[in-house]
């Protein structure tokens, strides 16, 4: 167990839609990191926030937003769903703002399937 | 479990063997580097890094080398045991980034 903690596991929605994955960072790290894995692209960087404010930005779609709370959670809000948009989210929190000083935890993953 | 479903390089591995997983990445610029190990149905788990003045780092049956001339990175497993099963991911990350790039994994099967 990571300390990561992503909601929910698995969601169904059809295109169009919005959906929110929610992401708990492990106690006491102050940056959380979102990743999205789908079989032809792999780990793609979405987008990191570091106690609150956005850190850095990957190839992540206008349609996409994230934020992360004061109590460090973090939402990743995806929005106008397209059925290539499903893929397994990653949220991945870490102590540092910066990767290069230390590891990042992975939380389960939530599944999207957008039919 | 479920798993990723990508179209995977797998290497077979008898158990007791060595395993070598390699990586080639391609930014130059890149300083700091991980091997992430991804078992079915789970996130990605660190498992050993390596900074770019570095050419060999030793964890726990874990061996990592990285050579800046090919920019090629390998990760040797001692002993593979049948828990080694999983996606291995190698990551990089420039200095002047936060943004850790990962290859496109090497699935690791081994038998009994």
């Amino acid at each position: 167990d990571s300390g990561v903690t992503q909601t929910p596991k698995h969601l169904i929605t059809a295109t169009g839609q919005r959906v929110t994955l929610r992401c708990s960072p492990r106690s006491g790290d102050l940056s959380v990191y979102w990743y999205q894995q789908s079989l032809d692209q792999g780990l793609q960087f979405l987008i990191q926030y570091y106690n609150g404010e956005e850190r850095a930005k990957g190839n992540i779609l206008e349609r996409f937003s994230a934020q992360q709370f004061p109590d460090l959670h973090s939402e990743l809000n995806l929005s106008s769903l397209e059925l290539g948009d499903s893929a397994l989210y990653f949220c991945a929190s870490s102590v540092t703002s910066g990767i290069n000083t230390g590891e990042l935890f992975f939380g389960e993953g939530s599944r999207l399937t957008v039919l | 479990g479920e798993s990723v479903g990508l179209h995977l390089p797998t290497l077979s591995v008898q158990e007791g063997d060595n395993s070598i997983i390699n990586c080639a990445y391609s930014n130059s610029a890149s300083d700091y580097f991980i091997w992430y190990k991804q078992e079915s149905g789970k996130g990605p788990q660190f498992i050993i890094d390596i900074r770019s003045n570095m050419d060999k780092r030793q964890g726990q049956r874990v061996t990592v080398l990285l050579n800046k001339t090919v920019k090629h990175l390998s990760l040797q497993i001692a002993a593979t045991q049948p828990g080694d099963s999983a996606v291995y991911f190698c990551a990089e990350n420039q200095a002047a980034g936060n943004k850790l790039t990962f290859g496109g994994g090497t699935r690791v099967l081994v038998k009994p």
